[in-house]
């Protein structure tokens, strides 16, 4: 069984420090992995989605690495605003599963202060 | 950009009744997913469809339902809803095949009393 996890579960910066997230999961045979964020009582924004042949992904001051081999992913997000505040999820769509499921980490809450 | 609609945002509803959760997205995508967030477990699949009239089990199927009658729709139903049914329902879809990001509503935030 897929097993993603997300540490630390919760973090708290001072703006304009850089963010970073870590995922890990234990099967290394992945189809592609999420980043979301998810603002409270609300869904999940896709963030970046990065393919297993890929090492990384951009978008403006997010970047997401992938290390297939070492089960990991980090996402970095440069010089954090308080609008970041919110909780980052990951999630992975494994090869052996119908390809319709995702397994999601529980999630880190970053808090940016002003 | 995409947008997945969820008809409410906060329900309440008695033990025992029939609960329906509709979701539409407007992107023709093939794929939809129904979710449930509870604190501690995280999001776990329910059901999803990867096309009109089909649908496949997720992680927790029991005590749900859906239908899918038309591309844009995917339905949610709890056939005799229970207290522990209470949690955050999540629509989401996406293209087809898996390469594509998933795109999610904003929850239903579902209380059974």
């Amino acid at each position: 069984k897929q097993e993603v996890t997300q540490i630390p579960a919760a973090l708290s910066v001072p703006e304009g420090e850089n963010l970073v997230l870590n995922c890990s999961f234990t099967d290394s045979a992945i189809y592609n992995l999420q980043w979301f964020r998810q603002d409270p009582g609300k869904g999940l924004t896709s963030l970046l989605l990065i393919q297993s042949s890929q090492r990384e992904q951009t978008s403006g001051r997010l970047n997401a690495s992938l290390d297939k081999s070492s089960g990991r992913s980090t996402l970095y997000i440069a010089a954090s605003q308080p609008g970041d505040s919110a909780t980052y999820l990951c999630a992975v769509r494994r090869t052996t599963d119908s390809w319709g499921k995702l397994q999601f980490g529980a999630g880190t809450q970053v808090v940016v202060t002003p | 950009d995409v947008k997945v609609t969820q008809s409410s945002r906060y329900l309440v509803k008695r033990t025992g009744e029939k609960v329906f959760l509709e979701c539409v997205q407007d992107m023709d995508h093939e794929n939809m997913f129904w979710y449930r967030q509870d604190p501690g477990l995280g999001l776990r699949l329910i059901y999803f469809s990867y096309d009109v009239k089909m649908k496949e089990k997720g992680d927790i199927p029991e005590g749900y339902s859906v239908s899918r009658e038309k591309k844009e729709r995917f339905s949610l139903i709890l056939e005799s809803a229970s207290t522990n049914q209470t949690s955050m329902y999540l629509c989401a879809s996406s293209p087809p095949q898996g390469r594509s990001p998933l795109h999610f509503g904003n929850g239903t935030r579902l209380t059974v009393t």
